[in-house]
C-alpha cells in the first residue's frame, strides 16, 4: 500500500543553522506533496506545498525539492529560529485517491 | 471566523461508553475527513468523504460510523470506547481530490478513555 517514510525522527539544530528534513513515498502515482507545521497542542498547518510537475519551490527561509525519479522529497529551512522549534510532516497525496498519506514527523529543536 | 471547527475539545469517557464528535467547515469545500493521531504523533487516516459520500474507509472497526448531513459537516459516533481509541482525532477539509489542495484541520478533539 501507499508509504511515506520520513527521516530523521528528531532533529537539534542551533539558531541560524539549517535543517533538512528527508522524505520517501512508494506511490508512484503521487503529484502532491505538503508540508506541514505542528505546534505543540496545536493543529498542523500547510507551511508548504510541491506538485510533481515542479523540482523545487522557495517560500522565504523555506524551501522544497523534489526527485521524482528516486521518489524523494525534502524541506529545507535556512536560518532557524526558535518559534521554527515544532512536529514537521511530509505528507503525499495522488489526484482522485481522496486521501492525504503522512509521514511519522520530525520533531524539530531549535537551540537559542 | 474559525474555518474547521470540531466539537468538543476535549472528551474524557470510560470503556464501553459511546460518544460523539461533530465537525463543521465553513470554506465551502466538498472534501471531509477524519484522521487519527495517536501518542506518537502518527497521522492517520480513518475516513475522506466527497459531497456526503463516503470514498475511504481505512479498516476502522465498525465501532466507527462518520456521519455526513450536508457537505459542511463530519461526524463522528464511536460505539463501545476501548482503551486504544485513547487519541486525538482531527477533522480535516480540502477543496477537492480532483485539484490536489492542501488539508485545512480543525483544532483535534483528545480523547481519552478510562
Amino acid at each position: 500500500g501507499e508509504n511515506v517514510e520520513q527521516h530523521p525522527s528528531t532533529l537539534s539544530v542551533q539558531e541560524g543553522d539549517s535543517a533538512v528534513i528527508k522524505c520517501t513515498y512508494s506511490d508512484s502515482a503521487s503529484n502532491y506533496f505538503p508540508w506541514y507545521k505542528q505546534e505543540l497542542g496545536k493543529r498542523p498547518q500547510l507551511i508548504i506545498d510541491i506538485r510533481s510537475n515542479v523540482g523545487e519551490k522557495k517560500d522565504q527561509r523555506i524551501a522544497v525539492t523534489l526527485n521524482k525519479t528516486a521518489k524523494h522529497f525534502s524541506l529545507h529551512i535556512t536560518e532557524t529560529q526558535p518559534e521554527d522549534s515544532a512536529v514537521y510532516f511530509c505528507a503525499a497525496s495522488r489526484t482522485g485517491g481522496f486521501k492525504t498519506i503522512f509521514g511519522a514527523g520530525t520533531r524539530l529543536f531549535v537551540k537559542a | 471566523d474559525t474555518a474547521v471547527s470540531q466539537t468538543p475539545k476535549y472528551l474524557v469517557t470510560q470503556m464501553g461508553n459511546d460518544k460523539s464528535i461533530k465537525c463543521e467547515q465553513n470554506l465551502g469545500h466538498d472534501t471531509m475527513y477524519w484522521y487519527k493521531q495517536d501518542s506518537k504523533k502518527f497521522l492517520k487516516i480513518m475516513f475522506s468523504y466527497n459531497n456526503k459520500e463516503l470514498i475511504i474507509n481505512e479498516t476502522v472497526p465498525n465501532r466507527f460510523s462518520p456521519k455526513s448531513p450536508d457537505k459542511a459537516h463530519l461526524n463522528l459516533h464511536i460505539n463501545s470506547l476501548e482503551l486504544g481509541d485513547s487519541a486525538v482525532y482531527f477533522c480535516a477539509s480540502s477543496q477537492g481530490d480532483f485539484r490536489n489542495s492542501p488539508l485545512h484541520f480543525g483544532n483535534g478533539t483528545r480523547l481519552t478513555v478510562t
